[in-house]
């Protein structure tokens, strides 16, 4: 059973940093893509970053360009999302996404940036 | 970026219903075309991939069509588990861009 289990989340202050991981079960991680994708309370979804098997494609959104690292460990089965300079408006549940669609998603981790 | 407009933002339908969503691409997207179903609190599931799918152990009452840039979901014999958001999403290139919702609720 694929399973994708994110942690990290919490509340952080404007400017503030944290790092989301994800850790992942159930099939061969080291040759799937995986993506962070973002969901603000009563909004859809947001896409944030994606990162190819070997981590040489990394895609980001315009929105987190330049403050958020995308990451993967692929012997730990394991992806990873920095995030710095945060800002009131990446309050948001982050959800670990498999692939190249989406087909699997986490639970998700709750992101709180206020003061 | 390319946008994704879906059609109607909500519905009311009674249960054995059957209820179509559309959903159009500011440009061509081939087939790079999915659809997502999310219920309150949960995280969106993945129902309909490549347009025409269908994503391992969903039902056979979900059904997609379409390419380019114009694209359907349908729901046959609406049930009341089926009373949720449903989402399109591009995968053609990035960034990936999602419709707006399509809230399905109970008449």
């Amino acid at each position: 059973e694929v399973q994708l289990v994110e942690s990290g989340g919490g509340l952080v202050k404007p400017g503030g940093s944290l790092r989301l991981s994800c850790a992942a079960s159930g099939f061969s991680f080291s040759i799937y893509s995986m993506n962070w994708v973002r969901q603000a309370p009563g909004k859809g979804p947001e896409w944030v970053s994606s990162i190819s098997s070997s981590s040489t494609y990394i895609y980001y959104a315009d929105s987190v360009k330049g403050r958020f690292t995308i990451s993967r460990d692929n012997a730990k089965n394991s992806l990873y999302l920095q995030m710095n300079s945060l800002r009131a408006e990446d309050t948001a549940m982050y959800y670990c996404v498999r692939g190249t669609w989406g087909d699997y998603w986490g639970q998700g981790t709750l992101v709180t940036v206020s003061s | 970026d390319i946008q994704m407009t879906q059609s109607p933002s909500s519905l009311s339908a009674s249960v054995g219903d059957r209820v179509t969503i559309t959903c159009r691409a500011s440009q061509g997207i081939s087939n790079y075309l999915a659809w997502f179903q999310q219920k309150p609190g949960k995280a969106p599931k993945s129902l309909i991939y490549a347009a025409s799918s269908l994503q391992s152990g969903v039902p056979s009452k979900f059904s997609g069509s379409g390419s380019g840039t114009d694209f359907t979901l349908t729901i046959s014999g609406l049930q009341p588990e089926d009373f949720a958001t449903y989402y399109c999403q591009q995968y053609n290139n990035y960034p990936w861009t999602f419709g707006q919702g399509t809230k399905v609720e109970i008449k």
